[in-house]
């Protein structure tokens, strides 16, 4: 089974400023890696597909990268409503979630 | 629109199994694939297994093999999962989800599944 650690667990940030939050793979997961937004009493809401494909809708201050086992997640221009949950998901064989990032502002 | 619908609650209690539901509208559900995933309160997400609804094949989360059961009503665009045996480990929000072109693309609001006696 893939592995992913995902870090930190949770961070504070500031209004308009820029946060990254980072995904390591146990094995090569070849770019198969999505982001998502959770929020309670929601389902997650998918940001990013393979590393880097914002999906329709999704405003370009989220971006992602990464390649092999390293990938990391960006949120730039922070807003009040991007408090919420952070997860990583890799897809490349079956699926694993990261342990999630909690984004305080 | 895209839309996966699950009930809101489910009580149950210890030991009893449980089954819940997955309805899908606005897109052809035979040719994606539905996932289920499991949320403990104050834990994060957790894949329990998926299913093809255009040839019923199944995948499973080896943890989930014993715990979970993935069927499908292809008449009514409706995914299942029950739960048997159930323990206090095992009250969660479940989510369902579809594979689109790129990973789970649209999710349902979950179901709080509540196993108290």
């Amino acid at each position: 089974d893939i592995q992913m650690t995902q870090s930190p667990s949770s961070l504070s940030a500031s209004l308009g400023g820029k946060v990254t939050i980072t995904c390591k793979a146990s094995q090569d997961i070849n770019k198969y890696i999505a982001w998502y937004q959770h929020k309670p009493g929601k389902g997650p809401r998918l940001l990013i597909h393979y590393t880097s494909t914002l999906q329709p809708g999704i405003p370009s201050r989220f971006s992602g990268s990464g390649s092999r086992r390293d990938y990391s997640f960006s949120i730039s221009n922070l807003e009040p409503e991007d408090i919420a949950t952070y997860y990583c998901l890799q897809y490349d064989n079956l699926w694993t979630f990261g342990g999630g990032t909690k984004l305080e502002i | 629109q895209v839309q996966l619908q699950q009930p809101g609650a489910e009580l149950v209690k210890p030991g009893a199994s449980v089954k819940m539901s997955c309805k899908a509208s606005g897109y052809t559900f035979t040719s994606y694939w539905i996932n289920w995933v499991k949320q403990r309160p104050g834990q994060g997400l957790e894949w329990i297994g998926e299913i093809y609804p255009g040839r019923g094949i199944t995948n499973y989360n080896e943890k989930f093999k014993s715990k979970a059961t993935l069927t499908l009503d292809t008449s009514s665009s409706t995914a299942f999962m029950q739960l048997s045996s159930l323990t206090y480990e095992d009250s969660a929000v479940y989510y369902c989800s579809r594979r689109g072109a790129g990973a789970m693309d649209y999710w349902g609001q979950g179901t709080s599944v509540t196993v108290s006696s």
